[in-house]
């Protein structure tokens, strides 16, 4: 069993559509790291958390530590909102190191005109 | 622009060849790792470092070596490239990692024939 995982795999949404991907986690964790990479492109982290809710423009993110849950939530999404999505844990770590993320496969999210 | 840069964007290797990937911070960052992206794996650990002198393994090291000689630079050997080395490479640092924000570089996208 994967100790990050995602879903859903892939989301299509028409353009203005309410966005949510959701990340659950088996570890014990320090943090949680949402990080956007856009087709061909580098990596950007957009959020971290270690507990209840963070917000940036039309970018919401969650986390639930009693569950080890957390949810992205787009608003008003847009085609430039197309890209994948990557949740990822620390505190789990390799090595004994807590600076280590372990990561979930990405959620591609497609939004169309 | 302060950031993480990585040289180079594309490289294509024989087999057998060896060749160093380039990691270079200037946000005095302490904790700096190397990742690979394949397709339906997610990011994958190669290598870490928490600080000037200090590396250890990941989840995926075999046929990769690491050095950090200054906080600024961590550079990724491969030894003698394998097709199985076939990947995106991504490098990122943190001030300390876990807690704390994770910049990452625009990715090495290398082939090996």
């Amino acid at each position: 069993k994967n100790e990050v995982e995602q879903s859903p795999q892939n989301l299509t949404a028409q353009e203005g559509e309410f966005i949510t991907i959701n990340c659950s986690y088996s570890v014990g964790i320090s943090a949680l790291h949402w990080l956007q990479q856009h087709p061909g492109g580098g990596i950007v982290s957009l959020f971290m958390l270690s507990s209840g809710k963070k917000k940036h423009g039309r970018l919401i993110a969650t986390i639930n530590i009693q569950e080890k849950h957390s949810s992205l939530h787009i608003t008003a999404s847009h085609p430039r909102d197309s890209a994948v999505y990557i949740c990822a844990v620390s505190g789990g770590g390799y090595g004994g190191s807590q600076g280590n993320l372990i990561f979930g496969k990405g959620t591609k999210l497609s939004v169309k005109p | 622009n302060a950031g993480v840069t990585q040289t180079p964007k594309f490289q294509v290797l024989k087999t057998g060849q060896s060749m160093t990937l380039q990691c270079a911070q200037d946000m005095n960052h302490e904790y700096m790792s190397w990742y690979r992206q394949d397709p339906g794996m997610g990011l994958r650990l190669i290598h870490y470092s928490v600080g000037a002198g200090i590396t250890d393994q990941g989840e995926v090291p075999n046929g990769y070596n690491v050095s950090r000689s200054t906080t600024e630079d961590f550079p990724l050997r491969l030894l003698s490239a394998a097709p199985s080395q076939t990947s995106v490479y991504f490098c990122a640092s943190s001030y300390q990692g876990g807690n704390y924000g994770y910049t990452f570089g625009s990715g090495t996208r290398l082939t090996v024939v």
